[in-house]
């Protein structure tokens, strides 16, 4: 299967903690994006990092890639109330694929 | 910022009725999707669309569904004779290219099949 399963099912941490999430894969990929949904709405592209890159950064969001593993992991830094949601992450072959997602629930 | 908008917001509908979701995806795309969320669950992928054509599908999208680009801005997706197993969020997405950047959703439509 395509899709990428999230590591955990549940994270709940307190505002200003770091939360990290993983994803593993199964196939070879293009690329690997990672997308959060708010309850009840659309999904929202975060970040993508391409099959050649180990490591990305996007403001308070770290992405990194393991081909060689096939997994990658999510980290939020210095999370606010804000960041609760769902994350996804979406390994890149032919079409994007979604798993159960990461629920995340950050307490002020 | 440009939006994938989506129409309705909610709709109901009786059992074997035929309904339209409309979706307008962001103007210099050229990929098309549509996905659904049963309540509680998994985004499920169901169709892409490329160049006027369907390009891939999933197990989900059946005879009962299908998609349409009828005027060169507007992409819906048609479920023929709805089952009580539709019901779901709808959700439209569009992309610049296939898998090489992001996709945008649109904010989905809820379908209850009563």
């Amino acid at each position: 299967s395509q899709q990428g399963e999230e590591d955990p099912q549940a994270l709940s941490i307190q505002e200003g903690e770091n939360a990290t999430m993983n994803c593993s894969y199964k196939t070879s990929i293009n690329n690997l994006q990672w997308y959060r949904q708010n309850s009840g709405r659309g999904l929202v592209h975060l970040i993508l990092i391409r099959s050649n890159e180990r490591e990305k950064h996007s403001g308070r969001l770290r992405v990194t890639l393991d081909t060689s593993k096939k997994s990658s992991s999510l980290l939020i830094t210095a999370s606010r109330a804000a960041d609760t949601a769902s994350y996804f992450c979406a390994p890149a072959g032919n079409m994007l694929t979604f798993g159960g997602g990461t629920r995340l629930m950050v307490k002020p | 910022e440009p939006e994938v908008t989506q129409t309705p917001s909610h709709q109901v509908t009786q059992m074997g009725q035929e309904v339209i979701l409309r979706c307008v995806p962001i103007s210099n795309h050229l990929y098309f999707y549509w996905y659904r969320q049963i309540l509680g669950q998994k985004v499920e992928f169901l169709v892409s669309f490329y160049n006027n054509e369907i390009s891939e599908k999933s197990e989900i999208f059946d005879d009962q569904f299908s998609v349409e680009r009828p005027d060169g801005s507007n992409f819906t997706l048609k479920i023929r004779s709805t089952k009580l197993e539709d019901s779901a969020m709808y959700f439209c997405a569009s992309s610049e290219a296939l898998t090489a950047g992001g996709y945008t959703f649109g904010s989905g439509t809820r379908l209850t099949v009563v």
